[in-house]
């Protein structure tokens, strides 16, 4: 089946230091959307991608999605701790514009001030 | 209302037992998603309405589950017969239009 899959699966980095998850789907999407969930709370949605070889920038967060449209990447410029959480991507499920998504298993980033 | 609430927040059971899960979707929303999340893991989808469509269950585990949703509001997920491996937080989310979701902050479910 369709599946959505994020490397890696874990960081540590040292404040300030740069950070990249990378996420690849097994199926072309339509887009692909981010989330964040910061220890003991929810997911929070950041940013939607849509069009092959997309970029684009919130603050110091750098979003891309391939131009296969099969895998996005989630980079943060210099770490802070307010940064701490677990990034997940999800993409459509399927074919049709429905809702339901596949998530990623998240990548967890813990920064170390 | 303001976002997505479900109740309660924390759940403890004993297993065997039945339980129901509430959420309440932001106003106007009409799709609804409930996922599962165990200790550390991914979102894993349960089912899904939209409007007056039929639901899409294709996420539910077991027959032990099953969800509704009154009025195209309010939705609640039962699990009949509750086993351990059941324990996970369950997250409900809703949508005004695809695609982007909007999270309650969970039930955190503990069978014993």
């Amino acid at each position: 089946g369709q599946q959505v899959m994020q490397i890696p699966q874990y960081q540590h980095v040292q404040e300030g230091e740069d950070f990249t998850t990378y996420c690849n789907s097994s199926t072309t999407l339509s887009n692909i959307q981010w989330y964040k969930q910061r220890p003991g709370g929810h997911p929070v949605f950041l940013i939607q991608l849509v069009k092959s070889g997309e970029v684009k920038k919130q603050k110091r967060l750098t979003f891309q999605f391939g131009e296969a449209k099969k895998n996005s990447s989630l980079h943060i410029t210099a770490t802070q701790t307010t940064d701490v959480g677990t990034y997940f991507c999800a993409g459509p499920s399927g074919s049709s514009n429905t809702g339901k998504l596949i998530f990623g298993q998240g990548t967890t980033l813990q920064v170390k001030p | 209302g303001a976002g997505v609430s479900q109740s309660p927040s924390n759940k403890v059971t004993e297993k065997g037992k039945d339980v129901e899960l509430r959420c309440d979707p932001i106003s106007g929303h009409t799709a609804l998603y409930w996922y599962r999340q165990s200790l550390g893991q991914g979102l894993e989808f349960l089912i899904y309405f939209q409007g007056n469509s039929a639901p899409d269950k294709s996420g539910l585990p077991s027959d032990r589950f099953s969800a509704e949703r009154t009025g195209g509001s309010v939705s609640t997920l039962t699990i009949q017969r509750t086993q351990q491996e059941d324990s996970a937080v369950y997250l409900c989310a809703s949508s005004l239009a695809p695609p982007t979701q909007y999270f309650g902050p969970g039930t955190r479910l503990t069978v014993l």
